[in-house]
């Protein structure tokens, strides 16, 4: 059983279509994060929600926008994508927020490609 | 700016050297330091959560210890095996993130073992 799944796992589209990456986690956990993989391959966190509570929004456009329907499911929207955008998006969980030993746990990643 | 900086970038050796690579990060507001592995086409995969100054983990064949008073871990692993080819991440968690569980990436060391 995968323990943190992304779909799609590839996703090339055209500038200025909206697209959605779906995240799912079957771990029971509280906690779950977006992250962009950047042209330097740094993993620098999006968003986070914490039982369906909004807690992390870094800076970044708000053509992204996510969307928690309960808390084993994180969903990033973008809308009016850009050159940009492309990068490999990655979703993770962990067990809640606030215990130093919280490890997160990750999906296989999106590449998403913006022609 | 709060950096996360690994080093080396990339290290070749031979099956059965053992190797050690540096993450270093800001000494002040400390909170947590996470290892990842994360093999090519794969995500990436806890290693370990080390909190306390002077912290020594393992696992294996592979050990880290950790020195917050002067901002640095190290990874190591003894007699190292093809299978350990992988990159390397480290992550930051700061106190005054501690709440959200917010991880600051560093590069990764890439880490090629030939047989």
């Amino acid at each position: 059983d995968t323990a943190v799944s992304q779909t799609p796992k590839y996703l090339v589209t055209q500038m200025g279509n909206d697209k959605s990456i779906k995240c799912e986690q079957n771990l029971g956990h509280d906690t779950m994060y977006w992250y962009k993989q950047d042209s330097k391959k740094f993993l620098k966190i999006m968003f986070s929600y914490n039982n369906k509570e909004l807690i992390i929004n870094e800076t970044v456009p708000n053509r992204f926008s996510p969307k928690s329907p309960d808390k084993a499911h994180l969903n990033l929207h973008i809308n009016s994508l850009e050159l940009g955008d492309s990068a490999v998006y990655f979703c993770a969980s962990s067990q809640g927020v606030g215990l130093s030993t919280d490890t997160q746990y990750f999906g296989p990643g999106t590449r998403l490609t913006v022609l | 700016i709060l950096n996360v900086e690994q080093s080396p970038q990339s290290l070749h050796v031979q099956e059965g050297d053992s190797t050690n690579f540096t993450c270093s990060f800001p000494s002040s507001n400390f909170y947590a330091l996470h290892w990842y592995r994360w093999e090519t086409a794969k995500s990436p995969e806890a290693l370990f959560v080390m909190t306390l100054n002077g912290d020594e983990k393992k696992k294996g064949r592979i050990s880290a210890t950790l020195n917050t008073k002067e901002g640095y871990s190290y990874l190591y692993i003894k007699g190292s095996q093809p299978e350990d080819s992988a990159t390397y991440l480290c992550a930051f968690n700061r106190r005054r993130d501690s709440n959200t569980g917010k991880l600051i990436f560093g590069q990764g060391t890439t880490l090629q073992v030939k047989p």
